[in-house]
């Protein structure tokens, strides 16, 4: 079955520090991939998307996230978290010829003064 | 303003009384998709739709229903709702298949 993972319900990292929040998925043939952000009481808003190309790719707030085909994962990473950047982070997947999305459970990124 | 509208916001009611959550969009996406979401189990997706009179179920179509009669708008029906239908429910639309979500704000439903 294809699926979206998000090892860790929770991330906590201190102010100032790089933020890494995992995603890895099982997909047939080559995956659209999405990270979204979920702040309270909102809907969820696009940070970035892989479609082909680099491997990096650069969103919105400072987000980044790697493609790594071989670990099949696209983790999202910051250099210096905000306190701002709490919130609940989606990774999402689009299988290849396939209109339905995936969505990960979510990680709730807490980041500490 | 480009915007993806859901109403009501907020609505409780009672099992087996029909009701209907609108969704519009003003950016003139073909795709739109409707999605609930539930404490640890992330975002589902119920239905969504590729253009006009065309939908298709997602992952959990049971006990909804939905339209396309125009390109603006998706509305969820829930026909005979139930107390496992509480939830927090998520329109969104998207220009093309590879383009990221639009995501309204949110309705959450309470089926007593």
């Amino acid at each position: 079955a294809q699926s979206v993972a998000q090892p860790e319900d929770q991330v906590n990292v201190a102010e100032g520090n790089p933020l890494t929040v995992k995603c890895t998925y099982s997909v047939s043939g080559n995956p659209y991939l999405f990270w979204y952000v979920q702040y309270p009481n909102r809907g969820l808003q696009f940070l970035l998307k892989y479609i082909t190309g680099d491997n990096l790719v650069k969103g919105s707030y400072g987000f980044e996230a790697e493609f790594n085909k071989s670990q099949t994962s696209f983790h999202l990473k910051k250099p210096s978290a905000l306190v701002s950047d709490s919130a609940l982070y989606f990774c999402a997947v689009r299988p290849f010829r396939d209109d339905k999305i995936i969505f990960g459970k979510g990680t709730r990124l807490h980041i500490l003064p | 303003e480009a915007q993806v509208t859901q109403n009501p916001r907020y609505l409780i009611t009672v099992t087996g009384k029909k009701l209907t959550v609108t969704c519009s969009q003003n950016m003139n996406h073909e795709y739109m998709s409707w999605y609930r979401q539930d404490p640890g189990l992330g975002l589902r997706q119920i239905y969504y739709s590729m253009n006009v009179e065309v939908t298709d179920k997602g992952d959990v179509p049971e006990g909804y229903k939905v339209s396309r009669k125009e390109k603006r708008n998706f509305p969820l029906i829930l026909e005979s709702p139930s107390p496992n239908q509480t939830s927090l429910y998520f329109c969104a639309s998207r220009r093309g298949a590879n383009q990221p979500q639009h995501f309204g704000d949110g309705t959450r439903l309470s089926i007593l």
